[in-house]
């Protein structure tokens, strides 16, 4: 079946840098991929709607500045949380619609820790 | 927007015992309705999903049935087993430019004891 592959898995990093997540389509094309954000025994929050060649969309309450989004390809869209800091440690999960069929497959999931 | 409620949040069953979880639903655009089982420390899987054209459907021991009048959809798994412990979601997107925008219900933590 279709794989999407995030990179990292787990990041830790020092309050006040900037870190990229990588999220791929191995085996098919996505338009459209979606970014989102779990904190611990909470549920999944859409942060974000990452489209191939144009901005993303971001939800009400996602600081654009803070967590920008390039979606530069058909298979890669990445996130990268600048200057962050403890609160921003979370679980971040991709997930990428297929542009021929419409299915959705998630990614496993990259857990950030802010030191 | 859509808004998910999601319920029981904790569920315990004996091993071999039926398990129900139930959603609710408030836009009655949304018409795609997964239902998602994650483990600890890893992305979401799909196990079974209904479009809102049909009632039921069915995957071995796994089952979903959704009442559009009432905006609710269910989750049924027939004679559980310790391996179907894990946290379930429930969600709901809407077909056409926004499909895979999905809003996902609390969470469901299910505990099949041996």
């Amino acid at each position: 079946g279709a794989v999407v592959s995030q990179h990292p898995s787990r990041v830790i990093c020092k309050s006040g840098t900037s870190v990229k997540i990588e999220c791929r389509s191995l085996d098919f094309q996505a338009t459209t991929m979606f970014w989102y954000r779990q904190f611990p025994k909470q549920s999944l929050m859409l942060m974000a709607t990452s489209n191939e060649g144009s901005k993303a969309t971001y939800e009400q309450g996602v600081e654009k500045d803070k967590f920008l989004i390039n979606h530069a390809s058909l298979t890669l869209s990445t996130l990268t949380v600048t200057s962050a800091h403890p609160e921003d440690s979370s679980f971040y999960i991709c997930s990428a619609r297929e542009t021929d069929t419409g299915e959705l497959f998630f990614g496993e999931g990259s857990r950030l820790t802010v030191l | 927007g859509e808004n998910v409620e999601q319920h029981p949040s904790t569920l315990s069953v004996q091993e071999g015992d039926s398990a129900v979880i139930k959603c609710t639903y408030s836009d009655s655009a949304s018409n795609y309705f997964p239902w998602y089982k994650q483990e600890l420390g890893k992305g979401p899987q799909l196990i079974i999903d209904i479009r809102s054209n049909v009632g039921e459907k069915k995957d071995q021991r796994i089952a979903v049935t959704l009442n559009k009048t009432a905006k609710h959809f269910s989750l049924h798994i027939t004679e559980t087993q310790p391996e179907d412990s894990a946290v379930y979601f429930c969600a709901a997107s809407t077909r056409g430019t926004s499909y895979g925008k999905l809003t996902f219900g609390q969470g469901t933590i299910l505990t099949v004891h041996p």
